[in-house]
């Protein structure tokens, strides 16, 4: 089975400046997809960034982009010029591609809560 | 707005007793996905359906189950309800199984006194 894990419960940053959040990943499979989910206050979850495990090429979405080390499976998120909204608990996400039973499925890391001092 | 809805927002209700919570995917996506948020397990996968037919299975408990109607919702059946079944549950929604982003609902609250 698959797991994903993230060590930092808790990060902080101030306004402007730059945060990295961690994420590894176990997995025996070699066709995958990772995500990162932003769960504000309000509790919705909203995607921010995804990257599918063929890709070499690191995905990125404005300020927000990642460090994809498939090798040392390890999916870390950077975001850059931090803003207040950017408070929240961050997801990173594991999807196989492999199909059967768990096709489809989202696996999580546990979140890491990240505030962001202005 | 993610384009998914759920009903109803929160939910209380006690031991023992049986709910219903309701999902309408955005319109055109054929798979729906539940998750349950709790303190204790985090986000977790309870289960997939795609055009009707269940696709994948989580740690669904048996006292719990699921279906997708013909015009696309689905709905999550929570019986006998014990006091660690008090969680967020959330649909998701997406076009197919393949790699397409699942949309989130705004969630269900259950609280189970």
């Amino acid at each position: 089975a698959q797991t994903v894990t993230q060590s930092q419960p808790e990060m902080s940053v101030q306004e402007a400046e730059t945060v990295t959040l961690s994420c590894t990943y176990d997995t025996s499979e070699s066709d995958y997809y990772l995500f990162w989910y932003k769960q504000p206050p309000s509790r919705q979850m909203i995607l921010v960034i995804r990257q599918e495990a063929y890709k070499q090429q690191n995905a990125t979405e404005n300020r927000f982009s990642v460090n994809f080390q498939k090798a040392a499976k390890s999916f870390s998120l950077k975001i850059s010029d931090s803003q207040l909204g950017d408070a929240a608990m961050y997801f990173c996400a594991y999807r196989s591609d492999a199909g059967g039973t768990s096709y489809g499925k989202l696996t999580f890391g546990q979140g890491t809560i990240l505030t962001v001092h202005p | 707005d993610s384009g998914v809805t759920q009903t109803p927002k929160h939910l209380i209700t006690a031991t023992g007793q049986r709910v219903t919570l309701r999902c309408s995917p955005r319109s055109g996506d054929l798979s729906v996905y539940w998750y349950q948020q709790s303190l204790d397990q985090g986000l977790q996968f309870l289960i997939q359906y795609y055009n009707g037919e269940e696709r994948a299975k989580g740690n669904i408990l048996e006292r719990f189950s699921a279906q997708q109607f013909p015009d696309l919702h689905s709905e999550l059946n929570l019986s006998s309800l014990e006091l660690g079944d008090s969680a967020l549950y959330f649909c998701a929604s997406s076009v197919a199984s393949s790699f397409n982003e699942q949309f989130f609902g705004p969630g269900t609250r259950l609280t189970v006194l």
